[in-house]
């Protein structure tokens, strides 16, 4: 079974701080997925990373696919309240096999 | 909103009894996998129903099943609850039954187990 770990597991930080969060894993991915959960709703998609080495950025969140297609970053440049939520990462193992979740990141950025 | 209802949105159960849950696919996805997300934990993938037939399974135990309706809507059925089995139980749809694809949450059933 593929694991994926998250980390830090809780991160408060203040309004205008950048922050880094991470997924790790023993194992390759075919892909890896960042998702957003707010409280009482389901996890939202932010970013898929396919290619070892792969940078996408979606305004002030920077994603990162390790090389070897084990890990995975996620950079917030100047974290507002509004980035306030649990940080999922979820993988694809090359077999084809269901999505793995990481325990997530709960993230709170306060004001 | 993605499109993805799922009913009901809280309920409590006891020890023992059964329960079903709802998902109502967003609209031209043929694909819905449910997941179990305990607290402070991250989903965990229970199962996956592509056109009506299951097409996947994860490591949950047989009181645990599924069905997949031709609308493509599904149901989740839990028997002998358990006090483990509180958690949220969320429903994902997606494209052709693929494993690679964006996932639509719901916003999920919580499930209270006494």
């Amino acid at each position: 079974t593929q694991l994926l770990e998250q980390s830090p597991q809780f991160l408060s930080i203040q309004e205008g701080e950048n922050l880094t969060v991470y997924c790790n894993s023993s194992s390759v991915f075919s892909s890896l997925q960042w998702y957003r959960q707010e409280p009482g709703e389901g996890p939202v998609l932010l970013v898929t990373v396919v290619t070892g080495g792969e940078v996408k950025k979606l305004k002030r969140l920077t994603f990162q696919f390790g090389d070897a297609r084990k890990d995975s970053s996620l950079h917030i440049t100047a974290a507002q309240p509004g980035d306030t939520g649990l940080y999922l990462c979820a993988g694809s193992p090359p077999d084809g096999q269901n999505f793995v979740f990481g325990p997530g990141t709960r993230l709170s950025v306060l004001p | 909103e993605t499109g993805v209802t799922q009913s009901p949105t809280h309920l409590i159960k006891t020890r023992g009894q059964q329960v079903t849950l709802r998902c109502s696919s967003q609209s031209g996805h043929n694909t819905v996998s449910w997941y179990q997300q305990a607290l402070g934990q991250g989903p965990q993938f229970i199962f996956q129903y592509y056109r009506e037939e299951e097409n996947g399974r994860g490591n949950f135990p047989p009181r645990f099943s599924g069905l997949q309706f031709p609308n493509y809507s599904s149901e989740l059925n839990v028997n002998a609850l358990e006090l483990d089995d509180s958690a949220l139980y969320l429903c994902a749809s997606s494209l052709d039954g693929r494993y690679t694809g964006e996932l639509f949450f719901g916003e999920g059933s919580r499930l209270t187990v006494l």
